[in-house]
């Protein structure tokens, strides 16, 4: 069975920084681009970061570019997103998701996310 | 960007009716167009794949159409669980993936 189980969210100041993981089971990690999606409180999905099998094709939305990482550890089979500079707007259920095989992005796999809350 | 628009915003409907939601992207985007259900309190769970692939374990109620610019997720006969949020999504040019702004099913 496949699971994906985020953690690391919470409350933050802006500007702060906050670093969230996913551990990964149930599937072969390296065979498939990992990604994150956030959803900000009522509002609708938004992608956010994507990073290929073995880490050397990392792709950002534009408003995250230079302020978020993501990265993984096939060890480990480890999802991250190292957060940087955060801003009220990043505030969002931030979901771990797996894409489908090969170079299909879709979200095949969600996690149940978790909450990042930028406040002052 | 492809940006994705989806209609209605609510469609509420009755147990047993047909539901109809459209997906339209403002430039082609070929059939990758994917189409995911959201309940309240719940992750994203995903539907069809690629205009008209149902994904493993979903019921032959829904089906998915279209080509190019203009798609359809159709509920056969609406059930009191599919009460959710519908999204769809492009995966033919990215960065960045993206996502249309959803239509809420309510009975």
């Amino acid at each position: 069975e496949v699971q994906l189980v985020e953690s690391g969210g919470g409350l933050v100041q802006p500007g702060g920084s906050l670093r969230l993981s996913c551990a990964a089971s149930g599937f072969t990690f390296t065979n498939h681009w990992m990604n994150w999606v956030r959803q900000a409180p009522g509002k609708g999905l938004e992608w956010v970061a994507s990073i290929n099998q073995d880490g050397s094709d990392k792709k950002y939305m534009d408003s995250v570019k230079g302020r978020f990482t993501i990265s993984r550890d096939n060890a480990e089979n480890s999802l991250y997103l190292e957060m940087n500079s955060l801003r009220t707007e990043d505030t969002a259920v931030y979901y771990c998701a797996r894409a489908a095989g090969g170079a299909d992005h879709y979200f095949e796999y969600w996690g149940q996310g978790t909450l990042v809350t930028v406040s002052s | 960007e492809i940006v994705l628009t989806q209609s209605p915003d609510t469609l509420s409907l009755s147990p047993g009716e047909r539901a109809t939601l459209s997906c339209r992207a403002s430039q082609s985007v070929d059939r990758y167009l994917v189409w995911y259900q959201q309940k309240r309190g719940q992750a994203p769970r995903l539907l069809i794949y690629d205009t008209s692939n149902r994904a493993t374990g979903i019921p032959a109620r829904f089906s998915g159409s279209g080509f190019g610019t203009d798609f359809t997720l159709t509920i056969s006969s609406l059930e009191p669980e599919d009460v959710a949020v519908y999204y769809c999504q492009q995966r033919l040019s990215w960065p960045p993936l993206t996502f249309g702004g959803g239509t809420k099913v309510e009975i």
